[in-house]
C-alpha cells in the first residue's frame, strides 16, 4: 500500500530533549516536506527536500533541522523543543509540489 | 505576509445544496492550484487540481474555477453531502513548495 508514515504519532516531551519524528514513503517519491498545523494559521511549511542530500527552509524553520540521506527517509529534528513547537506536525512527499500526499500526523506536546 | 487567503474561517449548508468555497491569491507566479480535504485525526488529503492555464476543472461532484485576472480560487461541490464535512485548504504551488491557506470549516447538515 502507497503511504507515508510518521512516527511517533503522539508525543510528549520537556523543553530542551532532543527528538526525532521520523518520516518514510514508499512511493520513490522525490520530494517531501514537513509542515505543522496551528489553530488559526492553517498549514505552514518548516522543511523541504527536492532529493537525496538537498533541502532547504520553508516558512518556519526555526528551531528545526531535516536530513535527506536516502529518497525514502525525511527525519525531523528538534534539538532544543521549546513550548512554541507544541503542534500537529504532518509529513508528505510527492514527484512533484503540486501532487503531494500526507502522513497521518504527530502531535507533539513540548512541557 | 499571507500569500493565500481563505477569508471564511466555517461555512454551514444543507445536505444537496451546493457549497461554494473561496481562495485569494497574491502572487501570479504560481503554476498550479489545488484543494485539500482534511478530516480530524487525519493527514489532509487531495482533492482537486487546477493548473494557471485552465480556468476550470470538474471531478465529479467537485469543480474549481481560476479567476487569474482577480487572483481568485473557488471549489464548487454540488451536491454537499454529509460526508463533504471537513476542513479545506486551498493551496498553491511554485516549483518547490506548497502553500497553504489557513483553511475553511465546511459542515454538511442532512
Amino acid at each position: 500500500e502507497a503511504q507515508v508514515t510518521q512516527n511517533p504519532r503522539y508525543l510528549i516531551t520537556v523543553t530542551g530533549k532532543k527528538l526525532t519524528v521520523t518520516c518514510s514513503q514508499n512511493m520513490n517519491h522525490e520530494y517531501m516536506s514537513w509542515y505543522r498545523q496551528d489553530p488559526g494559521l492553517g498549514l505552514r511549511q518548516i522543511y523541504y527536500s527536492m532529493n537525496v542530500e538537498v533541502t532547504d527552509k520553508g516558512d518556519v524553520p526555526e528551531g528545526y533541522k531535516v536530513s535527506r540521506k536516502e529518497k525514502r527517509n525525511f527525519p525531523l529534528i528538534l534539538e532544543s523543543p521549546s513550548p512554541n513547537q507544541t503542534s500537529l506536525y504532518f509529513c508528505a512527499s510527492g514527484r512533484v509540489t503540486y501532487e503531494q500526499y500526507f502522513g497521518p500526523g504527530t502531535r507533539l506536546t513540548v512541557t | 505576509d499571507q500569500q493565500v487567503k481563505q477569508n471564511s474561517p466555517s461555512l454551514s449548508v444543507q445536505e444537496g445544496r451546493i457549497s461554494i468555497l473561496n481562495c485569494d491569491y497574491t502572487n501570479s507566479m504560481f503554476d498550479y492550484f489545488l484543494w485539500y480535504k482534511k478530516y480530524p485525526a487525519e493527514g489532509p488529503t487531495f482533492l482537486i487540481s487546477i493548473s494557471s492555464i485552465k480556468d476550470k476543472n470538474e471531478d465529479g461532484r467537485f469543480t474549481v474555477f481560476l479567476n487569474k485576472s482577480a487572483k481568485h480560487l473557488s471549489l464548487h461541490i454540488v451536491p454537499s453531502q454529509p460526508g463533504d464535512s471537513a476542513v479545506y485548504f486551498c493551496a498553491v504551488a511554485g516549483y518547490s513548495t506548497l502553500t497553504f491557506g489557513k483553511g475553511t470549516m465546511l459542515l454538511v447538515s442532512p
